[in-house]
């Protein structure tokens, strides 16, 4: 409906190890931003990326990291997983005209 | 930084009542965007609104930007049990939305 997918939508982790979370996103939109909502809280922006490169980045350590491709998907790399990192990842694509998000249904990724 | 705060946290309400959420910010607001959110779901945008006292409908659904542009609404009218979900207010700034904490609302049918 939003055309935005996200993969994978619920996985399991421990504390110490990485994860990758994968977004693709509609055609034509060509900025993808993260955010990490914990249960009960409002969505709280990572970062966004505008043509390959990374164009703003909310208050999150560097373990936090992403990338974008060409083809409009894109990837978020989580490092040495902590137990708040606990939370459903949501992916939004947006034109490079301030205005509508389209978010995807989100990852949801549980550390032991 | 920049902070929204919305209120209330949780309301439950019986089918057929009216509800309505606010969303107040200290500093000028240059936009406010309104999202839902079912359980289990994700974000889905409802509206944004730019101008000072601007008001929209969608059905049964108003929103209200004020005058000071420091604060928002959202009021439904005669809510159904489709209504339950979590009603977030956002403003889009410079690369990113920043959310309140949403209001949660339950319906009693």
């Amino acid at each position: 409906e939003t055309g935005v997918t996200q993969s994978p939508t619920h996985l399991i982790k421990t504390r110490g190890q990485q994860v990758t979370l994968r977004c693709s996103s509609q055609s034509g939109h060509n900025t993808v931003s993260w955010y990490q909502q914990a249960l009960g809280q409002g969505p709280q922006f990572i970062f966004q990326y505008y043509r390959e490169e990374e164009n703003g980045r909310g208050n999150f350590p560097p373990r936090f990291s992403g990338l974008q491709f060409p083809n409009y998907s894109s990837e978020l790399n989580v490092n040495a997983l902590e137990l708040d990192d606990s939370a459903l990842y949501l992916c939004a694509s947006g034109s490079a005209v301030p205005g509508e998000l389209f978010f995807g249904e989100g990852s949801r990724l549980t550390v032991l | 930084g920049q902070q929204v705060m919305q209120i209330p946290q949780y309301q439950h309400v019986q089918e057929g009542e009216d509800f309505t959420t606010y969303c107040n910010s200290s500093t000028t607001l240059s936009n406010i965007q309104w999202y839902k959110q079912r359980p289990g779901g994700h974000p889905v945008f409802l509206i944004q609104l730019v101008k000072s006292g601007e008001v929209k409908k969608q059905k049964r659904l108003t929103f209200q930007f004020g005058e000071a542009k420091k604060n928002s609404s959202l009021h439904i009218t005669a809510t159904q049990t489709t209504d339950v979900g979590t009603y977030f207010c956002a403003e889009l700034g410079a690369q990113k939305l920043v959310f309140g904490q949403g209001t949660r609302l339950t319906i009693n049918p």
